[in-house]
């Protein structure tokens, strides 16, 4: 299975843009790149996903590196309430065997 | 509203004895997950379905038993809890690969 890596922990500060990052150097021609959030006490959201294109939506946007080995969720002006942990995920027709790991805790400076 | 709900929200249980967590979604999705999240450990998923009467496998199976007999409801089975699955369990629904899950609320899970 396609495995992602992500840093454990990153700081912001309040009203900045966060570029989190996600390694895949496994990744397949047919696996999407998909980011969730979970924040305090709560299940797991979708936040946006992509498959080689850099992508957009009113959360965040996705840049996915030209060899997609790689891929950084962006956050443009980060607010206290995007304080969470952040998974990068790969997933593929056919195959929802997904792994999560322990993605990265953001926490967001005042 | 669009949800994926999960029941009970706490449960404290005895070991060995047989329990049921139910996951309902009103999306009419076709994939749905369980997952139980433990410290340092973040999310591991148990088992998946990808079409009623089709489940697989996830990472951490042992122990756990799924059915989809429909296509809205997916439930989790712990026929002989023990301890060791103390846990914070999420089940998801997705209407396709290339859609995002949604979560339900999760379920605290105490075996004593």
């Amino acid at each position: 299975d396609a495995k992602t890596t992500q840093p454990n922990s990153m700081e912001s500060n309040e009203e900045e843009p966060v570029h989190l990052p996600c390694n895949h150097s496994t990744i397949s021609g047919t696996d999407y790149i998909h980011w969730y959030r979970q924040l305090p006490s709560q299940g797991p959201e979708y936040v946006i996903h992509g498959l080689t294109s850099n992508v957009n939506n009113r959360m965040a946007s996705l840049a996915i590196a030209e060899d997609r080995k790689s891929s950084t969720l962006i956050l443009h002006r980060a607010t206290l309430r995007d304080a969470a942990v952040y998974y990068c995920i790969l997933r593929n027709f056919g195959n929802e065997k997904l792994t999560f790991g322990t993605g990265t805790r953001l926490t967001i400076i005042p | 509203e669009a949800q994926v709900t999960q029941n009970p929200r706490y449960l404290i249980t005895v070991t060995g004895k047989k329990l049921t967590v139910t996951c309902s979604q009103n999306m009419n999705h076709e994939y749905m997950s369980w997952y139980r999240q433990d410290p340092g450990l973040g999310l591991r998923q148990i088992y998946y379905s990808m079409n009623v009467e089709v489940t697989d496998k996830g990472d951490v199976p042992e122990g756990y038993k799924v059915s989809r007999k429909e296509k809205r409801n997916f439930p989790l089975i712990l026929e002989s809890p023990s301890p060791n699955q103390t846990s914070l369990y999420f089940c998801a629904s997705s209407r396709a690969f290339d859609y995002g899950y949604t979560f339900g609320s999760g379920t605290r899970l105490t075996v004593v």
